[in-house]
């Protein structure tokens, strides 16, 4: 069963830095560009980064840029998300989402993991 | 950035009724467009790829239309388990945008 697993959220001051964690298992990661989106609190979508199968692109959303960076251990089967410098907006649910083998950016999500929630606070 | 709009924002309709939501882009995106189902309190799934593509899987209810600027999801006989919010997602300008969702809810 393919199965991707957040790990890593959790309280953070404004101003701090949290990394996350995706597992991934049931399928073989190297082959596939992945993605992280977020969902805040009663709110949409949003897109915040992608890394290709061999970790030669990297996108992110401009609300991001410069503060998250996106790295990937095929190796480990896992997927990482360091966040810095840490706003109150930033609080959100933490999705990573496998992309289509295939594509060098990003394209659509599936699956999904079961999220992890950030929470930005004082 | 490509904005997408979605229409309703929310929906009530009865079991057994045929919905449709529409999804505009600001400007072309092709057939670029993915459609999602989300259930409270669970993450995304997805339905329909590249506007008109039933995901393997989903029920053949579903279905997705459209290209350039204007694309519709349609159910064409709503269960009490398609209670949920659906988006679409467009990939062929980065930034990945989505449209702001569309809460569907029996009536």
């Amino acid at each position: 069963e393919v199965q991707l697993v957040e790990s890593g959220g959790g309280l953070v001051k404004p101003g701090g830095s949290l990394r996350l964690s995706c597992a991934a298992s049931g399928f073989t990661l190297s082959a596939y560009g992945m993605n992280w989106v977020r969902q805040a609190p009663g709110k949409g979508l949003e897109w915040v980064s992608f890394i290709s199968s061999s970790s030669r692109h990297k996108y992110f959303a401009d609300s991001v840029k410069g503060r998250f960076t996106v790295s990937r251990d095929n190796a480990k089967n896992s997927l990482y998300l360091q966040m810095s410098s840490l706003r109150v907006d930033d609080t959100a649910v933490y999705y990573c989402a496998r992309g289509r083998s295939g594509y060098s950016g990003p394209n659509c999500f599936d699956p999904w993991g079961q999220g992890t929630l950030v929470t930005v606070s004082s | 950035d490509i904005q997408m709009t979605q229409s309703p924002s929310s929906l009530s309709a009865s079991v057994g009724d045929r919905v449709t939501i529409t999804c505009q882009a600001s400007q072309g995106i092709s057939n670029f467009l993915n459609w999602y189902q989300q259930k409270p309190g669970k993450a995304p799934k997805l339905l329909i790829y590249d506007a008109s593509n039933l995901e393997t899987g989903v029920p053949s209810r579903f279905s997705g239309s459209g290209s350039g600027t204007h694309f519709a999801f349609t159910i064409s006989s709503l269960q009490p388990e398609d209670i949920a919010t659906y988006f679409c997602q467009q990939y062929d300008h980065l930034p990945i945008t989505f449209g702001q969702g569309t809460r569907l809810e029996i009536k």
